[in-house]
């Protein structure tokens, strides 16, 4: 299975805009999907197919993609975007698709 | 409304197997488009996918678990079952369920996740 790199850390102060990037190879070919996860809490998707957003989700929070490289943005960070950030993508190359997360990426908002 | 819940022993020892159930409600386990999952977490770890399952029995298990995973469904019972073979302290973990989206293979509900510990 392929793998998904995701910094490990990202520090933004209230107000700046946070960028977290995910790389992984397949990701030319195979959507990407960025999940929330607050401490004690299950993730949330926060953004599917490169760059969609769920309903619900602040505007804020943007996707986009380019090569083997796709990005969360968050504009305008508010206190309450401090979480664990999380990538994913699926290697569908095999007879069964294979399911990948990133390392996640812990934002800080100073 | 979407839910899904896990359920099954908080401890268990080394060399035991564990078994996981998923109850979920909101969408049935015959939907052609909607499958469920299971990922897991260790304390200050990583989501790391485990399994998944849809409507028509296709699974799909994580290589590197693949010998000790077997998941399985009881769409009448609206749950979904995971069993993990011969459990070791590595496996401590926070178990979720979740629902996957067919064809694009990423999870839209989530589970609020149980903790289960390998300990003797």
């Amino acid at each position: 299975s392929y793998e998904l790199t995701q910094p490990p850390s990202v520090s933004v102060s209230p107000g700046q805009t946070a960028r977290i990037t995910c790389s992984g190879d397949a990701l030319p070919k195979q959507y990407a999907y960025w999940y929330q996860q607050k401490p004690g809490q299950a993730p949330v998707l926060v953004i599917y197919k490169d760059s969609e957003r769920p309903s619900g989700i602040p505007e804020r929070f943007s996707g986009s993609s380019s090569g083997t490289t796709v990005t969360l943005t968050i504009s305008g960070v508010q206190a309450e975007d401090e979480a664990d950030y999380y990538c994913q993508s699926a290697d569908s190359s095999g007879t069964y698709p294979d399911v990948v997360f990133g390392g996640g990426t812990k934002l800080t908002v100073l | 409304q979407v839910t899904l819940k896990e359920s099954g022993p908080v401890l268990v020892k080394p060399t035991e197997t564990l078994t996981l159930t998923c109850t979920v409600s909101g969408f049935s386990l015959s939907n052609a488009r909607m499958g469920v999952s299971w990922i897991r977490q260790p304390p200050g770890k990583a989501l790391e996918w485990l399994a998944h399952i849809f409507s028509n029995d296709e699974k799909s298990y994580s290589t590197s678990l693949k010998s000790r995973l077997t998941i399985s469904k009881d769409t009448s019972k609206s749950q979904v079952v995971l069993t993990m073979t011969n459990m070791d302290p590595v496996d401590t973990a926070t178990y979720y369920c979740a629902r996957i989206v067919w064809e694009t293979y990423y999870f839209d509900y989530w589970g609020q996740g149980t903790l289960v510990t390998v300990s003797s």
